[in-house]
Parts: C-alpha cells; structure tokens; sequence
C-alpha cells in the first residue's frame, strides 16, 4: 500500500543548531506540503512543492528550507532552530487536483531547548 | 483573505448523542470544502468531502452539506461513539488545481461512555 512517511517521530535539538526532519512519500503525487500544528492556530502552511525543482514558501516559511530533488521526497530544513519552532510538523501529498484528498504523515514532534 | 472558522471546543458528548461542529469560511470564488480527522498521535485523514454548492459529503455516519448562501459546512451525526473522539479540522481549497488547503483552527470532541 501507498505510505507517507515522516522520520523522525520525535526530536529534541538546541536552539541554533541545523535540523532536518524528512518526509517520503510512495504515492507518486506531485504535490507536496509541510505544515505545522499549533494549539490555538490549527494547521499553518510552512512550504509546498508542485512538483520536482519547484517549491514554494506558505504563511510561516521564514527560518525554514525545503528542496525537492525527485518526486518522494521533500525535506524540511530548520536553519538555526529557535524555541519558537517547537511544534508538531505534517508532512502531507496529494494529486494535482482540486477535489484531491492530502495524505498526511504521522507527524514529528520537534522540542527546541 | 480566506480563512476557516469553527466553534472552539472541546466538544463533550455522551455516547450515542446527537453531533454538531460548526463550520463556516471566507472564500473568493467557489471553493471545495472537507473535513479532516485526527485521531491520538496520528496524521489528519479524509472524511469528507464536497465540491458544490448544495453537495452533502458523507462517511462513517458522518455528514456535512455545502451551504453556499450561509458560507457554512457544518458536521454532523446522528449518534457518536467512544471511537469518534478526535479532533475535526474544517478546510477550504482554493479551486485553482494547487490543492492549497486553509484549515481551521481544529474543534476536539470528547465521547464519554
């Protein structure tokens, strides 16, 4: 079956340290998404991908990098990690459609201390 | 811009109780609505789906009909479970074949036995 993978489930780093959280997809879908899950703001869109080459940056892309080197995979790069970027990160890919569901990732928790 | 709005929760419930969460968005143009769950630890998934005024998405019991003159897409079912406990996420996509959800802020239901 078609999966969605986020590695690694959970992550403790230090504030101003380099951080990538990975993310794999088996779906073949040329869209995909990372988000981020806050209590109080629900989902926030961080950066997106239409397709190999491209990526695009959401609503809170600032401190954050993301490169799509083939379809599967899209990384999400923390800079320099600040307390600020403790959260829950989603992973998502959907088919280039407007109806077309997004499959998630079971999500990383990240602690910045 | 757009935006979702729900009705904050928690939602408490006895099993077998009548279910609403209120759902309503600011769009230009006609956008497709959906509903997300996310269930303890996991990613959000599908439930429901519609893409036209009038439309009733449905699944698992649950429904939700594209109210156009209202701008709402409220969730309901007719009687929880103890299974349904989760958090519901109402989303919009912008009809422009990028799949770039807004999502609102969540509303978590709580069913007692």
């Amino acid at each position: 079956d078609a999966e969605i993978t986020q590695s690694p489930r959970h992550k403790i780093t230090e504030t101003g340290r380099q951080v990538t959280l990975a993310c794999h997809q088996t779906w073949n879908h040329n869209n995909m998404f990372w988000y981020r899950q806050d209590l109080g703001h629900g989902l926030r869109l961080i950066h997106y991908s239409y397709g190999v080459q491209d990526t695009n940056k959401g609503e809170v892309s600032d401190g954050y990098s993301v490169s799509r080197s083939n379809t599967e995979d899209l990384p999400l790069t923390l800079e320099s990690a600040a307390s600020s970027q403790t959260s829950v990160y989603f992973c998502a890919s959907s088919e280039f459609r407007d109806d077309s569901p997004l499959h998630f990732g079971n999500g990383t928790r990240l602690t910045v201390t | 811009g757009d935006s979702v709005t729900q009705m904050e929760g928690p939602v408490t419930l006895s099993e077998e109780a009548f279910l609403t969460i209120n759902c309503t968005y600011t769009a230009t143009g006609y956008p497709s609505l959906f509903w997300y769950v996310q269930y303890p630890g996991e990613g959000l998934q599908l439930l429901l789906k519609a893409t036209k005024a009038d439309d009733k998405g449905s699944n698992k019991g649950f429904e939700a009909t594209y109210r156009k003159e209202t701008t709402s897409f409220h969730l309901e079912k007719g009687s929880v479970q103890v299974s349904d406990s989760a958090v519901y996420f109402c989303a919009l996509s912008l009809n422009t074949g990028f799949q770039k959800l807004v999502f609102g802020t969540g509303t978590r239901l709580l069913v007692s036995p």
